[in-house]
Order: C-alpha cells, then structure tokens, then sequence
C-alpha cells in the first residue's frame, strides 16, 4: 500500500530564513503527490502536486517541492519564510481506490512555526 | 464558485448518543469523499461516492458510521451510537473528474468531540 511519512512533528524557522518540510514516500509504480496546507479554522487547501514532469514543482503562495527518485522524497521547500506560513502541513500521495486513483493518503502533518 | 461547505463546524456529544454530519459538495462535482483526522494522526480516507453511489468504503471504520448521498447532491455521514474513539476532525472533499490528476477541494471540516 502506498505510504508518505513526514517524520518532524513542528518546523521551527525565523521569519526571512528558508524553510523545508521533509515527506518521503513509498508507493508501488509512478507516484502521484501533493501538498495540503492548513490554516487555524480553515479547511485543507491545495499547494502544489507531483504527477510527472519536471522534479522541482512550483505551488501557491511561493512554496515549491522537490520530487527525488532515489530518495523517494518531496519535500516541501520556501525559499523566504513569512509568519502568515504558520500552518500544519500535509503531505499526501494518490493511492487507487476501487476504480483506479481516488483517494489521498495523507501523513500525519508537520507544525510549522514561523517566528517574527 | 462557493466551496465545499461542512455543518456543523464543531459537535460536542456523549458517548452513545448519535450525530450527523453534513458535506455540500461543490455544485457540479459528482465525487465526493470523506476522511477523517483522529488527534495528532494522520488524515485518513473513509469513502468515496460517484454521484449517490459509493465507491469505495473501505476506509469505514466499522457499522456504527453510515454515510449517505441522495440525489448525489450533499452528503451526510452518521455516528450511531457514538464512542470515545470517534473523536476528531471530519474533513469532506470534492473533486469534478477521478483519475490522478483531478484536485480534490476540502472543506473546514466538522470537529467531533465524544464525552
């Protein structure tokens, strides 16, 4: 079964600074993947996904991802941290369902605290 | 266009005692899931309709939850009788096509609590 794994309950970083949210992923054949963002109060919003393509994938609000092969990772990338990307992240792969790819298996989501 | 829209955004119950929630998809899309997020874990898949047809349950936990679609408009999803272990955030989601390329839109989904 298809799996991601993010292994860092919370990010810290200082505002101006890059920040990386680590996923990696297991999935048997071409991986489908995606980044969901949640604000406080809100609901998961889309970032950016992975279906094939080039490896770096650029998504809303500046984050971009990283697709490697040989480490099977995604991880989510900015290059300048802003207080307002305060959020719990998700990071979550295609998985078939019972008539192909349907739903989302999702990790247990990252914290990230961005300080002023 | 409005967005996947949940009711209600917080239940409070006790343990035995039954709840429905409730998902209005986006208009026009005919796919419509839930997941749910137990404390600190991972968001986790429950079922899939196509229009008012499931899909796939086999993320359903057991027989105490019945998730309907009539009309394959809204969805409701029912907790008969409630437990402790129900507790968490129900998320709805709803996507227009399937495949792996179709974005799924989520709703604020609906927190449950279980006393």
């Amino acid at each position: 079964a298809q799996s991601v794994a993010q292994p860092e309950d919370q990010v810290n970083v200082a505002e101006g600074n890059p920040l990386t949210v680590k996923c990696t992923y297991s999935v048997s054949g071409n991986p489908y993947l995606f980044w969901y963002v949640q604000y406080p109060n809100r609901g998961l919003q889309f970032l950016l996904k992975y279906i094939t393509g080039d490896n770096l994938v650029k998504g809303s609000y500046g984050f971009e991802a990283e697709f490697n092969k040989s480490q099977t990772s995604f991880h989510l990338k900015k290059p300048s941290a802003l207080v307002s990307d305060s959020a719990l992240y998700f990071c979550a792969v295609r998985d078939k369902g019972g008539t192909g790819f349907q739903k989302l298996v999702f990790g247990t989501g990252t914290r990230l605290l961005v300080s002023p | 266009e409005a967005g996947v829209t949940q009711f209600p955004s917080h239940s409070v119950i006790e343990k035995g005692q039954t709840v429905t929630l409730r998902c209005d998809p986006i208009s026009g899309h005919d796919n419509l899931y839930w997941y749910r997020r137990v404390m600190g874990k991972e968001i986790k898949f429950l079922l899939h309709f196509v229009k008012e047809s499931k899909q796939d349950e086999s993320g359903m936990p057991n027989n105490r939850f019945l998730a309907e679609r009539t009309g394959g408009t809204y969805s409701t999803l029912k907790v008969q009788p409630a437990e402790l272990e129900d507790s968490g955030v129900y998320f709805c989601a709803s996507s227009r096509t399937v495949g792996p390329y179709n974005e799924q839109f989520f709703g604020p989904g609906t927190r449950l609590t279980v006393l």
